[in-house]
């Protein structure tokens, strides 16, 4: 079945430090979605990308999608404590309505 | 409501016993899904309800498993039998056409 692989799991920065995330597919996918789920809380939406190429930014945090619609990538500048959670990339294959999740990358960033 | 809402917030059970665990989704939102979170894992998908149409069922782990969606609202999710390896978050998300999933807070379930 598919698999939606990301990495790293855990990624310690210090305040003010850049953040990168990567998400990879074993298919292609439709689209690719992004979601922040912070300490003790419920995942919610952050972006969603539907284009080969794509490329989306939110104030510090850059979405990429890949060419091949099989890899994804999401950056932070200038890290923030604010920042401090679990992302989680999600993608869905053509004519399948069901997001498969990779195991998310737990961001903790040191004052 | 504003939001998914899920009951109960916790539940902790013996083993052996059964238990049902309760999604409202947003008001309007065709798609139900769904999901477990295990500690420090990421979320496994469960059940996917869309309108009238039979629910794919594909990621229930076992027969013990079910869930049922009335009126094409509310759904509850059951257990029967839980085992240990069933304690998680359950997590139930509700969606409208192509936009995102809208999680609720979850039901956090303790099988001792």
């Amino acid at each position: 079945g598919q698999q939606v692989m990301q990495i790293p799991q855990y990624q310690h920065v210090q305040e003010g430090e850049d953040f990168t995330t990567y998400c990879n597919s074993s298919t292609t996918l439709s689209n690719i979605q992004w979601y922040k789920q912070r300490p003790g809380g419920h995942p919610v939406f952050l972006i969603q990308l539907v284009k080969s190429g794509e490329v989306k930014k939110q104030k510090r945090l850059t979405f990429q999608f890949g060419e091949a619609k099989k890899n994804s990538s999401l950056h932070i500048t200038a890290t923030q404590t604010t920042d401090v959670g679990t992302y989680f990339c999600a993608g869905e294959r053509g004519g399948s309505y069901i997001p498969t999740f990779g195991r998310g990358t737990s961001l903790i960033v040191h004052p | 409501g504003a939001g998914v809402s899920q009951s109960p917030s916790n539940k902790v059970t013996e083993k052996g016993k059964d238990v049902e665990l309760r999604c409202d989704p947003i008001s309007g939102h065709t798609a139900l899904y769904w999901y477990r979170q295990s500690l420090g894992q990421g979320l496994e998908f469960l059940i996917y309800f869309q309108g009238n149409s039979a629910p794919d069922k594909s990621g229930l782990p076992s027969d013990r498993f079910s869930a049922e969606r009335t009126g094409g609202s509310v759904s509850t999710l059951t257990i029967q039998r839980t085992q240990q390896e069933d304690s998680a978050v359950y997590l139930c998300a509700s969606s409208s056409g192509d936009s995102p999933l809208h999680f609720g807070n979850g039901t956090r379930l303790t099988v001792t």
